[in-house]
């Protein structure tokens, strides 16, 4: 079975704050992908990033960066000077194999201007 | 290139009304994902399609969703009749085969039900 885990329901930053939304996974595939999503309050989802289990290289696109740490089943997301912009909900998903994607329950972030 | 479409963006029924949500996936994807999403239980699949044929529809709550796919660039999700804790967004979703596993998912916009 696969499991998403983001135990930040919420977080609220002040703009031009750092801030890292946490994503742990549970599964036994030996190859598996990962994928970030964000959902404004226009409420569609987008596609940010995916990444495998054989590369834990960091990534990195403009302000966002991505740390995959296989040691620790984790997959943290980190926004650098945050903007009002990047408030949205932000989901961690998960699939494992045959194209079931299991999603996270959701960080809700608040950048406060 | 168009996203995934899909129709109605909003709708408002009554208890006991059939409502039929409609997607259009990207053109080329072979795989297409209805989600529904609700504030108590996040984002679930509902079922899937590989190539118009369900593979796996363990999501769908009960006999009262059914969801077909007629062709590639069609596919639809029936409520019959509706309830009241049908009232979610559903979301529609499509993918093409890459490297491995792991397709990327793409969503559409959305259709917001509400059942009262």
């Amino acid at each position: 079975a696969q499991k998403v885990t983001q135990a930040q329901t919420e977080i609220s930053v002040v703009e031009k704050e750092d801030v890292t939304l946490d994503c742990v996974y549970e599964t036994r595939d030996t190859t598996y992908y990962l994928f970030w999503y964000k959902q404004p309050p226009s409420g569609e989802l987008v596609f940010l990033i995916r990444r495998n289990s054989f590369d834990e290289q960091n990534e990195i696109s403009g302000r966002y960066s991505w740390n995959f740490q296989k040691s620790t089943s984790s997959f943290n997301f980190t926004i650098t000077a945050s903007q009002v912009v990047d408030s949205a909900v932000y989901f961690c998903a998960l699939n494992g194999g045959y194209q079931k994607v299991t999603f996270g329950i959701g960080t809700k972030l608040q950048v406060i201007p | 290139d168009a996203g995934v479409i899909q129709s109605p963006r909003h709708e408002v029924t009554e208890m006991g009304q059939e409502v039929t949500l409609r997607c259009k996936p990207i053109s080329g994807h072979n795989s297409l994902f209805w989600y529904r999403q609700t504030m108590m239980r996040g984002l679930e699949l509902l079922i899937y399609f590989n190539n118009n044929v369900p593979i796996d529809d363990s999501g769908m709550p009960e006999d009262r969703f059914s969801a077909k796919m007629p062709n590639a660039s069609f596919s639809t999700l029936k409520i019959q009749p509706s309830e009241p804790r049908d009232s979610a967004v559903y979301f529609c979703a499509s993918s093409f085969p890459q490297t491995g596993l792991g397709n990327t998912i793409y969503f559409g916009e959305g259709s917001w039900l509400t059942v009262v």
